[in-house]
């Protein structure tokens, strides 16, 4: 079945710094998949989502792209802020469930 | 506001009792989703429910249980609470059925607590 592997966290950056969160998934198929972000205190939301290979999806100045050759879907940032500081969660299907772990901790200082 | 809600926020009872959380799915979304997220264990799918029916089910314990009404509201059931069951308790909504490229959209979360 599907399977992820996200990298542990907690990440800590500094402001304006840039984000890399690796996730690489196997799959039956080529299902679409998803960045989860949650706030502390709140549940999870959508942060995007890319639904064919080599799809780029982007929300909020993150981007990620679903590439099929390296079976990836890291999520990028240019430049951090302070409010980003979340769980970021990479969540692909397995059959008829999303797969989310633990999910990883982003910690941002000014 | 994701347009899901749960209740209660907060719930603190104790060990081998019983508790029902509540979900309101987002207005004309059928499926509704259970989760639990614990620090050891993230976030666990227990349960899914589409138009009033059980359609697939995770890592749920014998002691749970959930139903989803006429209304598409639905209810988590927990009993003979356990220290372990402390967990945050998520419900989710989608439009259909198709896990694979459906957005689901989380509620609030209730705290669960067991002393």
């Amino acid at each position: 079945g599907n399977s992820v592997t996200q990298m542990e966290g907690p990440v800590t950056l500094s402001e304006e710094a840039f984000l890399t969160i690796n996730c690489t998934y196997t799959a039956t198929g080529y299902p679409s998949l998803f960045w989860y972000v949650q706030y502390p205190g709140e549940g999870l939301q959508l942060l995007l989502k890319a639904t064919k290979a080599d799809d780029k999806g982007s929300n909020k100045g993150f981007e990620a792209t679903y590439r099929k050759e390296t079976t990836s879907f890291h999520l990028e940032k240019g430049s951090v802020q302070v409010s980003d500081s979340a769980v970021y969660f990479c969540a692909p299907p397995r059959g008829d469930k999303l797969i989310f772990g633990t999910g990883t901790r982003l910690q941002v200082f000014p | 506001d994701s347009g899901v809600t749960q209740t209660p926020k907060h719930l603190i009872t104790a060990t081998g009792q019983r508790v029902t959380l509540r979900c309101s799915p987002r207005s004309g979304d059928l499926s509704v989703y259970w989760y639990q997220q614990s620090l050891d264990q993230g976030l666990q799918f227990l349960i899914q429910y589409y138009n009033g029916e059980e359609r697939a089910k995770g890592n749920i314990l014998e002691r749970f249980s959930a139903q989803q009404f006429p209304d598409l509201h639905s209810e988590l059931n927990l009993s003979s609470l356990e220290l372990g069951d402390s967990a945050l308790y998520f419900c989710a909504s989608s439009a259909d059925l198709k896990v694979s490229t459906d957005t689901q959209y989380f509620g609030p979360g209730t705290r669960l607590t067991v002393l």
